[in-house]
């Protein structure tokens, strides 16, 4: 099974910063690499898929890079509705990998 | 609007079973493949099981499988889980999705999740 990991697994930062965040996989998923926004007690909403198109209504501060095995989700300017956790997904190949997570905190 | 409503979770105990449902409105769900995704407490993301548009395909993850049944209604929108032989670490909140229709198991819309304990 590929294995997913991203990093940090939490992180602190104020209104403005730019965010990034990386996913790996353990082999190549080609750009078959997608990424959700999770707030507390909420589903997960799909924002980034096929590494790089956003969803539809997704704000373009939300950007997401990469392919074979590295893959890099940025925030440009954090906002405050922006507080949740993000998950990476592979799509390439059973089972459907999720990453375990980046929190991202109010500093 | 897209909108996926589950139900049917609950408390169970080891051994047992329950059926979820997902009951979708907005969208003609005899088109889209659709998946059950869960997530234990304080944990991440496991997708369990999905099917295609006219049920004539199912997949699952190697822990469920043999265990779990998807299956679907179309005509009536629906969607459902059947578990079986429930153990502790089936214990989560269950989400049905929507897969995106050019991009496999891309869950592009989600349900507000049914959550199922399994204890004694």
């Amino acid at each position: 099974d590929i294995q997913m990991t991203q990093s940090p697994s939490s992180l602190s930062a104020s209104v403005g910063d730019r965010v990034t965040i990386t996913c790996r996989a353990s082999q190549s998923i080609r750009s078959y690499l997608n990424w959700y926004q999770q707030k507390p007690g909420k589903a997960p909403k799909l924002l980034i898929y096929a590494t790089s198109t956003l969803q539809s209504g997704v704000p373009s501060r939300f950007s997401g890079s990469g392919s074979g095995t590295d893959f890099t989700l940025i925030i440009s300017s954090l906002q405050p509705e922006d507080f949740a956790t993000y998950f990476c997904q592979q799509s390439y190949t059973s089972p459907f990998g999720f990453g375990p997570g980046t929190k991202v905190n109010i500093k | 609007e897209v909108q996926l409503v589950e139900s049917g979770g609950g408390l169970v105990q080891p051994g047992g079973s329950l059926r979820l449902s997902c009951v979708g409105s907005g969208f003609t769900s005899s088109s889209y493949w659709m998946s059950w995704v869960r997530q234990a407490p304080g944990k991440g993301l496991e997708w369990v099981a999905n099917i295609k548009q006219d049920g004539s395909e199912e997949y699952y993850v190697d822990s469920v499988r043999g265990r779990f049944t998807i299956s679907r209604d179309n005509a009536k929108n629906s969607l459902y889980l059947q578990m079986n032989s429930l153990r502790a670490e089936d214990t989560a909140v269950y989400y049905c999705a929507r897969e995106d229709p050019m991009y496999g198991y891309v869950f592009d819309y989600w349900g507000q999740g049914t959550p199922v304990t399994v204890s004694s």
